[in-house]
């Protein structure tokens, strides 16, 4: 299989924690990374492996992963995290490469 | 600093041909697997193509194959796309990304800024 499942669009008041999830069969055996991008710029990698964020990257993102699923966690949600989220993995064959269709993430 | 710049989009009437290239600054990309993701306006990311560190090994997401070519010189720092056979819905943003593959894992960092390519008569 090569498809990674996203919600379209997700919604946090501010300080909240919010979970963004991405599920699909290749998850199974490989982790996803995730991707923060904000209109007009190019993404941004936030969390990859197990839980593994880059520099300049907040503390409040964390990922973890069970099954078939990955989730992105924010954890007390700040307006500056508005943006579209995007996982990515390999495909079941372990070849290609896979991103989900994006989760539009609003903080109100 | 470490840096991906993409350059060679621009407006291409459907059929025609381009070739996009992506110069790395501030690491050698010899090391890397790299990859061309694009994304069309208003849409989601689309992974394109990748290819491994010596050039060996080739993949291609099924809508561009048999039409694009990835190549890399990694003397010059460079990844190349060949976009042959375009059409309407290959326009997007296309961005070079350098891909870190462990055995269970892989992530793209860092990225280019992306070059515009526009399909249209």
């Amino acid at each position: 299989s090569s498809e990674l499942t996203q919600d379209p669009a997700v919604s946090v008041a501010l300080g909240q924690t919010v979970i963004i999830t991405c599920q699909g069969d290749s998850l199974r055996s490989y982790y996803a990374s995730w991707y923060r991008q904000k209109p007009g710029q190019a993404p941004v990698l936030v969390i990859y492996g197990k839980n593994n964020r880059p520099s300049g990257i907040p503390d409040r993102f964390s990922g973890s992963s069970s099954g078939n699923t990955a989730s992105l966690t924010i954890t007390g949600a700040q307006a500056e995290d508005e943006a579209d989220y995007y996982c990515y993995s390999r495909d079941t064959s372990g070849n290609h490469r896979v991103f989900g269709g994006g989760t539009k993430l609003t903080v109100l | 600093e470490v840096q991906l710049v993409e350059s060679g989009g621009g407006l291409v009437q459907p059929g025609g041909s381009l070739r996009l290239s992506c110069a790395a600054s501030g690491f050698s990309l010899s090391t890397y697997r790299m990859s061309w993701v694009r994304q069309a306006p208003g849409k989601g990311l689309e992974w394109v193509a990748n290819i491994k560190e010596d050039g060996s090994e080739k993949y291609y997401v099924d809508s561009v194959k048999g039409r694009f070519t990835i190549s890399r010189d990694n003397g010059r720092n460079s990844l190349y796309l060949h976009m042959n056979s375009l059409r309407a819905e290959d326009t997007a943003v296309y961005y070079c990304a350098t891909e870190v593959v462990l055995t269970l894992e892989n992530w793209f960092d860092p990225w280019g800024q992306g070059t515009l390519v526009t399909v249209s008569s």
